[in-house]
């Protein structure tokens, strides 16, 4: 089965920089994914990983470690809207096919 | 379209009744992927299309769900019998390429809120 982890709830500062960790045991692997989730919208797409290292784009960044099963997505300079949840997505074989399966998301609390 | 569409975006019934959930993907877009996001749960996977079949529906929870693609573009999800566990956000995400070709990054649409009472 698939099993991926992440914590459930962040605070930090405006202006800090935190860390958001995610561990994943999956039957496979074909790369891992990190969505951000404003309350009441859509997930959208921040990152992707699947060779192992640190890959980054602007005030974020994303690192992987296929070894480990461990991931983690670095966010700098916070800013109030930073404030959401943060999805990790491992994708898979399922069925055939490679379909991401969702973690429970760890929702980040920004504040002054 | 820009996005994704999805409707309706809030859906209220009556438990034992039928409804229909509706996605509009982004056009060019061959996969369609439907997940289900309960409070606190992360996305749940319900069903996969590629083109118009779907070659994974694994993750369709009973026999009361189904779901459709026509055209290789807009997809329904049919929830038969409905019961309150079904409450839940509805989210469909389309991608470029398909789910067996790595880097297939998903746009999500906003979701259709389902209320069974």
């Amino acid at each position: 089965g698939q099993n991926i982890d992440q914590p459930t709830e962040m605070t930090a500062t405006e202006g800090a920089i935190v860390q958001i960790n995610c561990t994943y045991q999956t039957s496979g692997f074909n790369g891992l994914f990190w969505y951000q989730q404003h309350a009441g919208e859509a997930p959208t797409f921040l990152s992707y990983n699947v060779l192992d290292g640190l890959e980054e784009k602007g005030r974020f960044s994303s690192f992987l470690s296929r070894s480990k099963g461990y991931s983690y997505l670095l966010l700098k300079e916070l800013q109030m809207k930073d404030s959401a949840s943060y999805l990790c997505a491992v994708s898979s074989p399922s069925g055939g096919s490679y379909i991401p399966t969702f973690g429970r998301g760890t929702s980040l609390i920004v504040h002054p | 379209g820009a996005g994704v569409s999805q409707s309706p975006s809030n859906k209220v019934t009556e438990k034992g009744k039928d409804v229909e959930l509706r996605c509009d993907p982004i056009s060019g877009h061959t996969a369609l992927y439907w997940y289900r996001q309960s409070l606190g749960q992360g996305l749940e996977f319900l069903i996969y299309f590629q083109g118009n079949s779907a070659p994974d529906k694994s993750g369709l929870p009973s026999d009361r769900f189904s779901a459709e693609r026509t055209g290789g573009s807009v997809s329904t999800l049919t929830i038969q019998r409905t019961q309150q566990e079904d409450s839940a956000v509805y989210l469909c995400a389309s991608s470029l390429a398909g789910a067996g070709q790595g880097k297939n990054i998903q746009y999500f649409g906003a979701g259709t809120r389902l209320s069974v009472l």
